[in-house]
């Protein structure tokens, strides 16, 4: 059974707070994403790991920045926290196959006071 | 630019009536992704439509992909409450180094009433 598990489930931080996401997997897949959740937007994908230390921006990486030192690590930073940053945060990993669909972490909910 | 639209994005219906999500895409693609979503929780994988024609089946639900059309549709047969969800469906555009990126839809709550 695949298993993606993530630091938080709920996080209520400061505007200009550095924030940390943390996302684990642990089934050896080579590709690790974020996305936000936002309603009405479906999921949008912030930035996207397809082996370690390498990373790629998705559509909305702006105020972002993401850390793959292993395998089974794929960190999502928020260097300045603001209040549009509010949203519900989902980790996903998959094969490196193209055919394979992704797994979804249970999310964080953050709020950016 | 890919884009992927959902219709409807609200639907309630009876138990026992049968409905249709539709899901549109605007650029080439032959890797369609449908996801559930339940309220509080996260998404579970429902099916994987690799070509065009293909039809994949669980239960009461059945999806299908026509890629000339660029659409994709989710059918419920004899709705029951715990079908009650978001559906998400999701579109790969292209590989880019081996990557696996999807662009996702809306999403579309339906809520099944007794």
């Amino acid at each position: 059974d695949v298993k993606v598990t993530q630091s938080s489930r709920y996080l209520v931080k400061r505007t200009g707070e550095k924030v940390f996401l943390e996302c684990v997997q642990d089934m050896d897949h080579e590709n690790m994403f974020w996305y936000r959740q936002d309603p009405g937007l479906g999921l949008r994908l912030i930035y996207f790991s397809y082996d370690v230390k390498m990373k790629e921006k998705g559509d909305i990486p702006e105020g972002y920045s993401v850390s793959r030192e292993k395998k089974e690590r794929f960190s999502l930073i928020l260097e300045s926290a603001s209040t549009n940053q509010t949203s519900m945060y989902l980790c996903a990993s998959s094969l490196l196959r193209i055919q394979e669909t992704q797994y979804f972490g249970p999310g964080t909910r953050l709020l950016v006071l | 630019e890919l884009k992927v639209e959902q219709n409807p994005l609200f639907l309630s219906m009876q138990e026992g009536k049968n409905y249709t999500i539709y899901c549109n895409y605007s650029t080439t693609s032959d890797r369609l992704y449908w996801y559930r979503q339940d309220p509080g929780k996260s998404l579970e994988s429902l099916f994987v439509l690799l070509s065009n024609g293909a039809v994949k089946q669980e239960g009461r639900l059945m999806a299908s992909l026509d890629t000339k059309a660029r659409l994709s549709t989710l059918h419920i047969t004899a709705a029951v409450h715990d079908l009650s969800a978001t559906y998400f469906c999701a579109v790969r555009p292209s590989i880019i180094q081996g990557a696996q990126k999807l662009v996702f839809g809306q999403g579309t709550r339906l809520t099944i009433n007794p």
